[in-house]
């Protein structure tokens, strides 16, 4: 059965770093594109960043130069590196398997909360 | 950017009713459209891409339609578990990006 779930959300200050996790099951992320989603609170979708199954990436005006999307083959999973966080980063980030077409399958979400 | 607006952003209906979701694409997407699906505090679930092949396990009462800039999401017999709201995005290009939103209440 295909699977993601994520990790690493919580709270934290405003400049400061966090790293999500998303571990797949049931395929190979190295062979498909992986997107990183994300929902702030009780409003609509933001797609935040892509990687490639050759391993170039692309991100979101808003993110790009502080997040940084990477993958471990061995383990499975993707990862998003957030640095120099705002307060307007706090959201539930889903990271999802991007089969260009659509995305078809989602992790359940990991809440990020920048805050002082 | 391509920008992608819905209408309405909310309606209500009844259980049985016929319902239609537009959503417009600010340039020509060709059929790059997928459709989702998300109900309170879950991850949205992919209903449609291709602006109308339907996802694996998908009730045949959903149904999508159109090309280049408008296209619409139709739930032809409405049931109390399509209940949610339901964003459209498109997959022409990178980055991308979702419709607002459309919420589907109970009358």
């Amino acid at each position: 059965e295909v699977h993601l779930v994520e990790s690493g959300g919580g709270l934290i200050q405003p400049g400061g770093s966090l790293r999500l996790s998303c571990a797949a099951s049931g395929f190979t992320v190295s062979s498909l594109y992986m997107s990183w989603v994300r929902q702030t609170p009780g409003k609509g979708l933001e797609w935040v960043s892509v990687l490639y199954s050759g391993g170039s990436t692309y991100y979101a005006d808003s993110v790009r130069g502080r997040f940084t999307m990477s993958r471990d083959n061995s383990k499975n999973t993707v990862f998003l590196q957030m640095n120099s966080l705002r307060v307007e980063d706090t959201a539930v980030y889903y990271c999802a398997r991007d089969m260009y077409t659509a995305m078809d399958v989602w992790g359940q979400g990991t809440t990020v909360t920048v805050s002082s | 950017d391509i920008q992608m607006t819905q209408s309405p952003s909310s309606v209500s209906a009844s259980v049985g009713d016929r319902v239609t979701i537009t959503c417009r694409a600010s340039q020509g997407i060709s059929t790059w459209l997928a459709w989702y699906q998300q109900k309170p505090g879950k991850a949205p679930q992919l209903l449609i891409f291709d602006a109308s092949s339907l996802q694996t396990g998908v009730p045949s009462r959903f149904s999508g339609s159109g090309s280049g800039t408008d296209f619409t999401l139709t739930i032809s017999s409405l049931q109390p578990e399509d209940f949610a709201t339901y964003y459209c995005q498109q997959a022409h290009s990178f980055p991308r990006t979702f419709g607002q939103g459309t919420k589907l209440e109970i009358k």
